[in-house]
């Protein structure tokens, strides 16, 4: 089972809203990462959790603040963002068991509308 | 700047037929590279992982890896008309081994 949980599916927020994306999973994995994707174009990464610590932040802005309370849950809290901002968001999780074989799996992803 | 570069389609293959998707990498240090397929308004899936020189094969799906060359490709063999879809070369790089990936390659497989 390679199954990443992600929740709502679609989210549709006004630009002063506070909002939160959540991710589940189940399969021991000890890395998970949140993916912003633009129609037409590949994901990018934005935070990385190693261990339940902030691995990597790729400058993305305050407006988006991750947190992960657990080895099995990661949130992305979402304030004032700016319409430039709606695309899919994706998490995906990874064992870190072999670090340079570790295989990332993808959830089904939130389409987040900011008006 | 790490890069991956893939031609972005679409690829047109009739049904039944080899398709070929390629794939090459700047970092001469990576040592793992993925292959995923996204269908419209769906999220990657995994398709393929390599980490040697040479060929893994998986079903209709075929790997190759040539280091030297830092060129990665995707074969499919008797496509179907399912496969047409997005696919995208993913290469890890990096203590975190983050992944970095190409733009995708359109695939329309046509009956």
């Amino acid at each position: 089972d390679t199954e990443v949980t992600q929740t709502p599916k679609h989210l549709v927020m006004g630009m002063t809203n506070k909002k939160s994306l959540k991710c589940e999973q189940h399969m021991g994995h000890r890395a998970m990462y949140w993916y912003k994707q633009k129609a037409k174009k590949p994901p990018e990464l934005m935070f990385v959790y190693s261990y339940e610590k902030l691995s990597i932040n790729e400058s993305v802005p305050s407006r988006f603040s991750p947190e992960c309370p657990n080895s099995s849950l990661l949130n992305l809290h979402l304030h004032a963002l700016q319409p430039e901002d709606s695309a899919l968001y994706l998490c995906a999780s990874s064992p870190r068991t072999t670090l340079q074989r570790d295989i990332q799996y993808f959830g089904a992803g939130t389409r987040l509308s900011v008006l | 700047q790490k890069e991956v570069e893939q031609n972005s389609g679409p690829l047109s293959v009739p049904e039944g037929a080899i398709a070929s998707l390629n794939c090459t990498y700047s970092d001469r240090v990576s040592q793992s590279f993925f292959w995923y397929r996204q269908y419209s308004g769906k999220s990657p899936e995994l398709i393929m992982s390599i980490y040697s020189n040479g060929d893994k094969e998986d079903g209709r799906f075929t790997a190759q890896l040539n280091k030297a060359s830092q060129y990665v490709s995707l074969l499919i063999r008797d496509s179907q008309p399912s496969d047409s879809a997005t696919y995208l070369c993913a290469v890890g790089s990096g203590g975190y081994n983050k992944l970095i990936f190409g733009a995708g390659t359109r695939l329309a497989v046509h009956p």
